[in-house]
């Protein structure tokens, strides 16, 4: 398995452009999710999938939007892209066990210079 | 899901116990404790998860008090690759598919 992945590992972006940030699992895994990290700070959740064609937003959605047409895919837009959303971007994917207990399982992350 | 408090940072030296803890005084009856850590510019990684009782992995070991209200991971022979920040999160049981909410951790430096 390769868990998680994310591409690209580098990008930088003018204001104003628009990208996507790619994140696929092959676990088989329900859950899916995108977190920001700041330098300094803890992660902050953007958007969350709980399954193909369902998502919701966590707590800094703005600027970002998201879709989940397969299980495996989840990927991350940019709308148009400010200085403020200089970050290092990661995904993760979850399942919940038979006592509804959750693992994450987070991938290498995407960094990401908005000038 | 309730709040957690850790200390900003600490050191251990490499081959003793690390004991990182993690104060969550608000903590409901069907919350778990959570343990992740971040290594330098990579994802963070599950460590390990309990409800009251203590448990233990190939990891760690976490020792959650009777009441619940704090929490200790232990890492029984500290290396220089533990060196990495310690998250401690709580997580409702009830809440399905809500993603983990992630406070400032805990930075361990392990040294030689």
């Amino acid at each position: 398995n390769a868990g998680v992945t994310q591409t690209p590992k580098f990008q930088v972006l003018k204001t104003g452009q628009s990208m996507t940030l790619q994140c696929a699992q092959d676990m088989n895994h329900e859950y899916m999710s995108w977190y920001r990290q700041d330098p300094g700070m803890g992660l902050r959740l953007i958007h969350y999938s709980v399954g193909a064609g369902i998502t919701d937003q966590g707590e800094v959605p703005n600027g970002y939007n998201v879709s989940r047409s397969t299980t495996e895919d989840f990927p991350l837009r940019l709308l148009s892209a400010a200085p403020s959303q200089t970050s290092v971007y990661f995904c993760a994917s979850s399942y919940q066990d038979r006592r509804r207990q959750e693992t994450q399982y987070f991938g290498p992350g995407t960094r990401l210079l908005v000038l | 899901d309730a709040k957690t408090t850790q200390p900003p940072s600490m050191d251990c030296a490499e081959g003793r116990a690390a004991n990182l803890p993690c104060n969550h005084s608000t903590i409901s009856g069907n919350e778990y404790v959570y343990w992740y850590r971040q290594i330098h510019s990579q994802g963070p990684q599950y460590i390990i998860h309990g409800l009251k009782n203590n448990e233990t992995n190939e990891m760690a070991s976490l020792i959650i008090t009777e009441d619940r209200k704090s929490s200790t991971l232990i890492l029984p022979h500290a290396t220089l690759r533990d060196t990495a920040v310690y998250y401690c999160i709580v997580r409702s049981l009830y809440n399905a598919g809500n993603m983990l909410t992630f406070g400032g951790g805990t930075r361990l430096m392990v040294k030689p």
